[in-house]
């Protein structure tokens, strides 16, 4: 297997700008989470879904994130208006269950600049 | 709430030499796990060594071992003969048993190795 896919590697866009970032889970895994990672608040849960449905969405930090998973294969997580303190890398996980030990596997992450 | 806790924002260590990160966290759940992730600078979370709250056992995967302190809620990352490769950032994780599978994430330690 290929890993979980996050695309694209980096991005930079201006404030007020609409992002997407994608992502394809491992094949087989029910899990999905998206984190952000910053200097100062370290790796920050903003989402995670179980059988394509959203469980927790209370790190997501306002209106302007909205995070989808349509299908087994495939999330995104949408920026609109993007704005310079959104700059981050955002890590896409998956893992096969929830609970145990059960192995959460991260893909390279984004890197998001706003100017 | 849950919280990790790595006191050490860097590390150094001689090739070859032992050195060990520090952990501790808050909880009060009797079922939960812990974790050690190394992230070098290419950005990807690779999962270092994983131990169930409930083995009194400490988890060793090769040159890495833990030392799990369930009463003081400590969770320390040894790595003997160190590596040049095992330069990167560490972070320690827990993540509550039962259903909720999220990871929560310490702030990290930044490990330089030094030839």
């Amino acid at each position: 297997d290929a890993g979980v896919i996050q695309s694209p590697r980096h991005e930079v866009t201006e404030m007020g700008q609409e992002v997407t970032l994608r992502c394809k889970p491992i094949s087989g895994h029910n899990s999905l989470f998206w984190y952000r990672q910053t200097m100062m608040r370290g790796l920050e849960l903003l989402i995670y879904f179980n059988n394509n449905v959203p469980i927790d969405d209370s790190g997501m930090p306002e209106d302007r994130f909205s995070a989808k998973m349509p299908n087994a294969s495939f999330s995104t997580l949408k920026i609109q208006p993007s704005e310079p303190r959104d700059s981050a890398v955002y890590f896409c996980a998956s893992s096969f269950g929830t609970v145990g030990l059960s192995r959460t596997f991260f893909g390279q992450g984004t890197r998001l600049t706003v100017v | 709430a849950q919280t990790v806790t790595q006191s050490q924002p860097e590390m150094s260590v001689q090739e070859a030499e032992t050195v060990t990160l520090s952990c501790t966290y808050d909880t009060s759940e009797s079922d939960y796990y812990l974790f050690w992730y190394k992230q070098p600078p290419s950005r990807q979370m690779i999962l270092v060594i994983r131990q169930e709250a409930y083995k009194q056992q400490n988890a060793t995967e090769n040159r890495f071992s833990v030392n799990f302190q369930k009463a003081a809620k400590s969770f320390s990352l040894k790595i003997s003969d160190s590596q040049l490769g095992d330069a990167a950032m560490y972070f320690c994780a827990y993540r509550a048993g039962g259903s909720q599978g999220n990871l929560i994430f310490g702030k990290g330690t930044k490990l330089s190795v030094k030839p």
